[in-house]
């Protein structure tokens, strides 16, 4: 069984670009989690998705961040514009439940570098 | 401070030492996990403990848990160069909607050959 994969592992991009962030879950997992860590922080949660429907997105810092998971199926978190500050690494991962005490699976990562 | 703070931040062992870490949060929760994270790579699961379980064993891991302390321990036995990583805690809150996980900042380990 393939685990979380998540596109591109590395992305360098200027200010001001806009960059998109893919996130494919384990096959029959409903629930599909974005979380990032910037330089030197904890790792923090952006948001949940159940299906395709945003279960909680209180973690998301601002606008220029954009989640998506049309069909239910992967995931894309857009930012539009970047800046510095979003430098860091974003994971994805999904469960399989949220009915109590289900473990995330994590993808690899992906590491922006926003210059 | 963070819910789900560790201690130490980072750890030096020998090979075949025992390595312990700790982690503290403050909200009552439903469950507390610990990942490991290799350098580059992602978070690889390691354990989960209910929030009433009070220890739990996974080959040469053993999780604590103390909710009247809101506390955790992860203990490495036998260490291994492998061991070498970050390890972090996550807890899933109980009041929280949904099920999102809350880190700690991780303890660093190096295990020397």
């Amino acid at each position: 069984e393939a685990g979380v994969t998540q596109f591109p592992s590395h992305s360098v991009i200027e200010k001001g670009q806009t960059v998109t962030l893919r996130c494919d879950p384990i096959s029959g997992h409903d629930n599909l989690y974005w979380y990032r860590r910037v330089m030197g922080k904890e790792i923090k949660f952006l948001l949940h998705f159940v299906k395709e429907s945003k279960q909680d997105e209180s973690g998301m810092p601002n606008n220029r961040f954009l989640a998506e998971r049309t069909g239910g199926t992967y995931s894309t978190l857009k930012v539009q514009p970047a800046e510095l500050e979003d430098s860091g690494v974003y994971f994805c991962a999904s469960s399989q439940e949220t009915s109590g005490n289900y473990e995330q699976y994590f993808g690899p990562g992906t590491r922006l570098t926003v210059t | 401070s963070q819910q789900g703070e560790e201690d130490p931040q980072a750890l030096s062992i020998q090979e075949g030492e025992n390595a312990t870490m700790n982690c503290s949060y403050k909200t009552s929760i439903n469950n507390l996990q610990w990942y490991r994270q290799n350098s580059g790579r992602g978070l690889v699961h390691l354990i989960l403990i209910r929030s009433n379980e009070r220890e739990k064993h996974s080959g040469r891991l053993r999780v604590t848990l103390d909710t009247s302390k809101k506390s955790s321990s992860l203990l490495i036995t036998a260490s291994r160069a492998a061991d070498t990583a970050s390890y972090f805690c996550a807890t899933e809150e109980a009041e929280a909607a949904g099920n999102k996980l809350t880190f700690g900042g991780g303890t660093r380990v190096l295990v020397k050959p």
